[in-house]
Parts: structure tokens; C-alpha cells; sequence
């Protein structure tokens, strides 16, 4: 059975560095994309970012690169999602998921269960 | 990047209509598109992708058509359960990105 699991919430202060994670089984964890989706309070989905694990190709959308570093490491098939200084209007819900093979890049099949991240002074 | 337009913001329809959600591509994503579901406090759940290609336990009620830049999802006849937020996605180009989201209402 496939499952995506993330760590719990987290609660930090402005310019403060965090690194959530999103624990994958079930499956070959090397042969299938992992991304990352943020949600404001209220608002739509946006998509930060995604990895293959299988060589460590990254992409990111322009609006969050050079913000957050998405990483894996596949002895422990976990993939990361990291900010070096938190900003209040990083307070969102952040979900990884499993996109698709190599070739077929992302339509998400199998979500987290979402990680709350409030930045507040 | 591919901007999606998705319409109309809300939808407010009885059990057993019919709904028609929109999403409309700023240029072409090929077959690529994928519809979510997202009910208050959960994460999303893929119901289609690839424009017409039901996810593993999706109801046969939810279908998708379309192809280039516009696509449509279409609920046969509504549920009290499909009360829900549904995105549209392409992949078809980086960066991957979300339309805005349809809200279903179910009167």
C-alpha cells in the first residue's frame, strides 16, 4: 500500500530555518517524481516544486526558487522541503505528493496528509 | 508559465444535476491536465488525469474531455459528498501549475 506521510506542525519565528519532511512507502520510492504543494489560509493550490529521486533532478516553480530547497534522501526514502529565514507570509499548509514516473512528471496520485507551518513573531 | 483559468468560481446545483466545471490553458498542454477534489480540512485527491483517465476509485460519475487548452469536468449527477473545491493541473509544461479551483455547492 502506498503511503505519504509528513511531519507534524510547526509553529517558528520570522528568520528562524525549518525543514518539514514526507516519508514515502509502498512503492519504489526512486521511479516516481515527489512534489510539493503550498496552501494559504483560504486560498487555491500552488505548486512549489518537485524532485526525482532517482537521479535528484529538481524543479521549482519561479515563485519559490531561491526560497525553499527541496531534497531526498532515498536510504530513508523521505523527501525535504527546507527555508534557511521564515517569513509571517510563509504561514500555510504545505502537502507533498507522488507524481508520476520519470517521463511523466507530475499529476499527484497519493497526497500527505498536509504539514500546518505557522510563522508568527 | 501556463497560466489555467478555471470556471465559474462557485457552483451551486441540487442532487442529481448535472455539473459543468471549465479550465482554460494560456497555450496549449497537449492531453496533460489532471482534476483534483479537495473537501474542508483534507488534503486534495486526484480524480483525473490525463483529461479523460479515472483515478483508482473514482465513481464513474466523474468524467473529463477536452484537449489543448480547454478542458471540462463533468459530475453526471451530484452527490451531497461531491460538495467540494475541484482544481484543474497540467503537467505538460514547467513549472507545473494549478488553475484557481471551482467550488461546488450542493444545495
Amino acid at each position: 500500500e502506498v503511503q505519504v506521510v509528513q511531519s507534524g506542525a510547526e509553529v517558528k519565528k520570522p528568520r528562524e530555518s525549518l525543514k518539514i519532511s514526507c516519508k514515502a512507502s509502498g512503492y519504489s520510492f526512486t521511479n516516481y517524481w515527489i512534489g510539493w504543494v503550498r496552501q494559504m489560509p483560504g486560498k487555491g493550490l500552488e505548486w512549489m516544486g518537485i524532485i526525482y529521486p532517482g537521479d535528484f533532478d529538481t524543479r521549482y516553480s519561479p515563485s519559490f526558487q531561491g526560497r525553499v530547497t527541496i531534497s531526498a534522501d532515498n536510504s530513508i526514502t523521505t523527501a525535504y522541503l527546507q527555508w534557511s529565514s521564515l517569513k509571517a507570509s510563509d504561514t500555510a499548509m504545505y502537502y507533498c505528493a507522488r507524481g508520476g514516473g520519470r517521463t511523466e512528471g507530475g499529476h499527484f496520485d497519493f497526497w500527505g496528509q498536509g504539514t500546518l507551518v505557522t510563522v508568527s513573531s | 508559465e501556463i497560466v489555467l483559468t478555471q470556471s465559474p468560481g462557485t457552483l451551486s446545483l441540487s442532487p442529481g444535476e448535472r455539473a459543468t466545471l471549465s479550465c482554460r490553458a494560456s497555450q496549449s498542454v497537449s492531453s496533460y491536465l489532471a482534476w483534483y477534489q479537495q473537501k474542508p480540512g483534507q488534503a486534495p485527491r486526484l480524480l483525473i488525469y490525463e483529461t479523460s483517465n479515472r483515478a483508482t476509485g473514482i465513481p464513474a460519475r466523474f468524467s473529463g474531455s477536452g484537449s489543448g487548452t480547454d478542458f471540462t469536468l463533468t459530475i453526471s449527477s451530484l452527490e451531497p459528498e461531491d460538495s467540494a473545491v475541484y482544481f484543474c493541473q497540467q503537467r505538460n509544461t514547467w513549472p507545473l501549475t494549478f488553475g484557481g479551483g471551482t467550488r461546488v455547492e450542493i444545495k
